[in-house]
């Protein structure tokens, strides 16, 4: 148990249904992130958000939609999902200590859900 | 070009003995973060080690070790005394600067079989 939970663990949608994922934090971090796992392909990190801000979105389609109400939940919005966006979609969290010359910490993971678009 | 490089997409070890996965990394920045990560096949990426690009010493984690060599932007995992449960994928990642949102950066993974 790493302290990052995700709901649900499994889903399959058609093209044109819309559904969340969502992400939880029970570590007291505030950092947290979506990444996109396909296979035979490094994950790719969709969004991070720091202290509730949007930090980072590396040009992810618009049919992804994230939102962070606060620095515990996230969430990933999908509607009009392609079949190519089958994967598995993980969140995790990080502790942001501040500036400076050191470069952790490390992100801590959820169990993923696996998605199935049809 | 690759961030992170991991040219072995699959190891086998026997139990017991040592095993090294290979990592290199690219950037060009001087403060960078490197982790190693394990990926069981029940999908959850767990963290196993990390090294600062200011630490003069190699990380250690019980049975894990970091062979960090700067010059070379290599950064190999050793796991010691393999187990059967070691069998997994194994992901090296970078983070650059030292700001938490900075891009952070996978390897296509290693998979690792422990043979008993």
């Amino acid at each position: 148990e790493t302290g990052v939970t995700q709901t649900p663990r499994h889903l399959v949608m058609g093209m044109t249904n819309k559904k969340s994922l969502k992400c939880e934090q029970h570590l007291g971090h505030n950092a947290m992130y979506w990444y996109k796992q396909s296979a035979k392909k490094p994950l790719e990190l969709m969004f991070v958000y720091n202290f509730k801000e949007q930090t980072e979105n590396n040009s992810v389609p618009s049919r992804f939609s994230p939102e962070c109400p606060n620095s515990s939940h996230l969430f990933l919005h999908l509607h009009t999902l392609q079949p190519e966006d089958s994967a598995l979609y993980l969140c995790a969290s990080s502790h942001d200590r501040g500036g400076g010359g050191r470069n952790g910490p490390e992100q801590y993971f959820g169990p993923g859900t696996r998605l199935t678009v049809t | 070009a690759q961030k992170i490089t991991q040219t072995q997409p699959g190891m086998f070890v026997q139990e017991k003995e040592a095993v090294t996965l290979d990592c290199t990394y690219d950037t060009s920045d001087q403060s960078y973060g490197l982790f190693w990560y394990k990926q069981p096949s029940s999908g959850e990426m767990i963290f196993l080690i990390y090294q600062g690009s200011y630490d003069e010493q190699n990380a250690t984690e019980g049975r894990y070790s970091l062979n960090f060599q700067k010059a070379r932007k290599s950064a190999n995992l050793v796991i010691s005394a393999s187990q059967l449960g070691d069998s997994a994928m194994y992901f090296c990642a970078m983070r650059e600067g030292p700001r938490v949102g900075n891009q952070f950066y996978f390897g296509t993974g290693t998979s690792l079989t422990v043979i008993p």
